[in-house]
């Protein structure tokens, strides 16, 4: 089964908008990371936050952990065309037997 | 460019068949990890290899195995291929063990007639 679960599936705005994605995980966790997937391509690595950390900024990225909800979510700010693609999150399952699990994704347009 | 290599792009075979995907992780990386991407299971994670030790074992078929090679390339061998098979195969570096991986090659589309 998947351990994270991103909210919404898909998601579409105007372009300078703020884009906002949520996941939800089920194990503990040493770590969380975001990619990004463009349309038939690999993922791009985005960014990391610990568990021990609440909140991180990467550019137009901010992405936050709460351990206790066992969720975290990513904002991109002033959304650009570019930004158009699939977001996962993924997390190391600490229970040992699967690692690095990603999430469902979101889709997200931006409408330029 | 993430580094990571790839071959082939495309594959189209037939049920009952075995093809062998392949991977060059990035120049310095040491972890190879290989994922499954189909629409209903989403990314599944398969296998990790650390410097030619198999590492972290995931929802991997008994069909597949892989393994890695002293020059740190990594194959992934697919037999008895069913339709469900059918998926985008990603391999991913990283140059540590216990990391995350990092590099992702743009996979292998995988199509069972």
């Amino acid at each position: 089964s998947q351990q994270g679960e991103e909210d919404p599936q898909a998601l579409s705005i105007q372009e300078g908008e703020n884009a906002t994605m949520n996941c939800s995980y089920k194990t503990s966790i040493n770590n969380l990371q975001w990619y990004r997937q463009n349309s038939g391509r690999g993922l791009v690595h985005l960014i990391l936050i610990r568990s021990n950390e609440r909140e991180k900024h990467s550019g137009r990225l901010r992405v936050t952990l709460d351990t206790s909800k066992k969720s975290s979510s990513l904002l991109i700010t002033a959304s650009r065309a570019a930004d158009t693609a699939s977001y996962f999150c993924a997390t190391d399952d600490t229970s040992g037997t699967y690692k690095y699990i990603f999430g469902t994704g979101t889709r997200l347009k931006v409408l330029a | 460019d993430s580094g990571v290599t790839q071959t082939p792009k495309h594959l189209i075979t037939a049920t009952g068949q075995r093809v062998t995907l392949r991977c060059s992780p990035r120049s310095g990386d040491l972890s190879v990890y290989w994922y499954q991407q189909s629409l209903d299971q989403g990314l599944q994670f398969l296998i990790q290899y650390y410097n030619g030790e198999e590492r972290a074992k995931g929802n991997i078929l008994e069909r597949f195995s892989a393994q890695q090679f002293p020059d740190l390339h990594s194959e992934l061998n697919l037999s008895s291929l069913e339709l469900g098979d059918s998926a985008l195969y990603f391999c991913a570096s990283s140059w540590d063990r216990d990391g995350q991986p990092q590099h992702f090659g743009d996979g292998t589309r995988l199509s069972i007639l």
